[in-house]
């Protein structure tokens, strides 16, 4: 069965310093990759998404940056956080037999 | 930008049936209608989806009205711990994205 994973769960970061978020799946090949932040108390946007190996597209502009180095792995990263940038940080993947997305369970992003 | 409206929130008593309600007034005739429940701090889990045929499954019933302007989606029997932010998602089906955006959701509460 597939299976999505990020990480790390929690983070706590300065302001000013870089991000690396994580995210991989199992059990799938050549998935449609997504990354979505949610802040406190709304709803989720989408800010990256990915059809496969190098190709990124970008939904809002901002501070963060998305890379697929491979088929399974989805990173987001920032050279230099802002405040603005605390959220929940969540994964998502589709598959090429269905059309819904699977979420990973997030990684809580807090900017000081 | 989300496509779809729902009430902010909603209290059901347990036991009872749940409806939520969403609007989806300029729904084209490719779009899917997908619902999804986040529990506080998980990422969101699929419920449900459909084009224009209603549709269950162990989880929900989805009633579409026949113009697909507006959904309900039914828990029928809800619990306590159905207590989440259910989200209602216009997305067309394709193989260069499947992008979901997300509005602000339904937070239902399940009353003891």
């Amino acid at each position: 069965s597939q299976t999505i994973h990020q990480w790390p769960a929690t983070l706590v970061q300065p302001v000013g310093s870089p991000l690396s978020l994580e995210c991989t799946v199992e059990g799938t090949s050549n998935p449609n990759l997504y990354w979505y932040r949610q802040a406190a108390g709304r709803g989720l946007q989408l800010l990256f998404y990915s059809v496969g190996i190098g190709q990124i597209s970008s939904e809002v502009p901002q501070n963060l940056s998305a890379s697929r180095p491979q088929d399974r792995q989805f990173i987001l990263s920032s050279k230099k956080l802002l405040l603005s940038d605390s959220g929940f940080y969540l994964c998502a993947w589709k598959g090429t037999a269905n059309n819904e997305q699977f979420f990973g369970p997030g990684t809580r992003l807090t900017v000081l | 930008d989300a496509k779809t409206t729902q009430p902010t929130s909603m209290d059901c008593a347990e036991g009872r049936a749940a409806n939520l309600p969403c609007n989806h007034s300029t729904i084209s005739g490719n779009e899917y209608v997908y619902w999804y429940r986040q529990i506080h701090s998980q990422g969101p889990q699929y419920i449900i989806h459909g084009l224009k045929n209603n549709e269950t499954n162990e989880m929900a019933s989805l009633i579409i009205t026949e113009d697909r302007k507006s959904s309900t989606l039914i828990l029928p029997h809800a619990t306590l711990r159905d207590t989440a932010v259910y989200y209602c998602i216009v997305s067309h089906h394709s193989n260069t994205g499947n992008q979901f955006y997300f509005g602000t959701g339904t937070s239902l509460t399940v009353i003891p």
